[in-house]
């Protein structure tokens, strides 16, 4: 089955430092989403993107649709400690989703 | 309060045992969801479903069975004819329609096969 690709694959921080990671398809979406996971966990999803070009935020959390359709950003700004988990994107493609590899945020005190 | 749950948390099997894995959510959401995710893997979609008595086969369904007799639930049979059986299953739900994509996850259930 298809998977989106997801970069960096890790990431290890400072606290307080700010946190890019992006999403790239072969498929163009007409959704996407991002969703962080803690270990033992089920994924809790953090936004939702709708249209090209949109920007969204969700507190320290800003995501973007791609113009292409083809790719999504996902920026932390200023992590703390509970940022760490692995986060997820996800393209809407016709009745199902298809999930990014992830990335593995490590924030370190 | 709403919510997906899944039961139980750790499961462990003997090889050649059939196991069923619980969904059960009361969001009143439409499609259901069954996952598998293995370590530092994304989710790999096995089935769904999206109206009572009806299921679709996802990207790994083999070795795999499900049923949607209730609304509310949506069990997961993982047989013995499934070679790597040992992974963390993850079920989910959604609405149908414009924002039927946002799919809400339950707490998962870890699979052990030995």
């Amino acid at each position: 089955g298809q998977q989106l690709n997801q970069s960096p694959q890790s990431m290890f921080i400072q606290e307080g430092e700010d946190v890019s990671m992006n999403c790239t398809s072969s498929s163009i979406f007409n959704t996407w989403l991002w969703y962080k996971q803690d270990p033992g966990e089920g994924p809790v999803l953090l936004i939702a993107l709708y249209k090209a070009g949109e920007l969204t935020s969700n507190g320290r959390l800003t995501a973007q649709f791609g113009i292409t359709r083809k790719d999504s950003f996902l920026n932390i700004s200023a992590s703390i400690p509970s940022d760490v988990g692995i986060y997820f994107c996800a393209g809407h493609n016709t009745d199902k989703l298809i999930f990014g590899t992830g990335t593995r945020l490590q924030v370190f005190p | 309060d709403g919510g997906i749950t899944q039961s139980p948390k750790y499961l462990f099997r003997k090889e050649g045992q059939n196991v069923t894995l619980s969904c059960e959510q009361n969001l009143n959401h439409d499609a259901m969801y069954w996952y598998r995710q293995d370590p530092g893997q994304g989710l790999r979609l096995i089935y769904y479903s999206q109206i009572v008595n009806d299921f679709q086969k996802g990207d790994i369904a083999e070795g795999y069975s499900v049923s949607r007799e209730k609304k509310e639930s949506f069990p997961l049979t993982v047989t013995s004819a499934q070679k790597n059986p040992t992974a963390f299953y993850l079920c989910a739900s959604s609405r149908l329609g414009v924002d039927s994509y946002e799919q809400y996850f339950g707490p998962g259930t870890r699979l052990t096969v030995t």
